[in-house]
């Protein structure tokens, strides 16, 4: 399976809202609602932020949410705060699982 | 606390074979299916493999397919990643990663991983 194509980075200010993007195809992303997203910090394991599209774990802030349309699926994150800046990435499972490229958020 | 520890990981020469374990704690093991997931350096994640919880289940990406072995122990609460044929592309930090049996396809917990490096 090829990877999901996030965009490698995305910017924004405090306070401000962001969102990646996760494109795949009708085998991995359109097919199941089975998509989670991972935040990783430099040199640290990743952590779930998203699961399902659009649940939240317990303990993750509500300023992430999920959605999907179609191949694509979205992180928003809202009121950007610094601890946010990291590496973000998406996973589809349809039998096997596929991760995105990673998206790199920079919090200006 | 769910905890999971990776080991075994270090140099090896291209051709070469290592063996990475991960002992799991806090946690019926012997309920869930585990996985491999590795990461290159400055690269992102990708899914390596998986096995089911009583290992009648076992999945591989085509990349190690043929070359690597994932095997758990349910009675020493250890899963293992037997790697043979080791590449230069192969070079990863490897982590240990649970799934959940609530929400399919999601990896709620991860280690903390093992570096392994291939190079001669």
């Amino acid at each position: 399976q090829s990877a999901l194509t996030q965009p490698a980075s995305v910017s924004g200010s405090p306070g401000q809202s962001i969102t990646i993007s996760c494109t795949g195809t009708s085998s991995d992303v359109g097919s199941y609602n089975l998509v989670s997203w991972y935040q990783q910090h430099p040199g640290k394991a990743p952590k779930l932020m998203i699961y399902e599209v659009s649940k939240r774990p317990s303990g993750v802030s509500n300023r992430f949410s999920g959605s999907k349309s179609g191949n694509t699926a979205s992180l928003t994150i809202s009121g950007l705060q610094a601890e946010d800046e990291a590496d973000y990435y998406c996973c589809s499972y349809a039998g096997s699982r596929v991760f995105g490229g990673g998206t790199k958020l920079t919090v200006l | 606390e769910v905890q999971l520890v990776e080991s075994g990981g270090g140099l090896v020469k291209p051709g070469g074979s290592l063996r990475l374990s991960c002992a799991a704690s806090g946690f019926t093991f012997s309920s869930y299916s585990m996985n491999w997931v590795r990461q290159a350096p400055g690269k992102g994640l990708e899914w390596v493999s998986s096995i089911s919880s009583s290992s009648s289940y076992i999945y591989y990406a085509d990349s190690v397919k043929g070359r690597f072995t994932i095997s758990r122990d349910n009675a020493k609460n250890s899963l293992y990643l037997q790697m043979n044929s080791l590449r230069a592309e192969d070079t990863a930090v490897y982590y240990c990663a649970r799934d959940s049996i609530a929400a399919a396809g999601t990896l709620p917990y991860w280690g903390q991983g093992t570096l392994v490096t291939v190079s001669s």
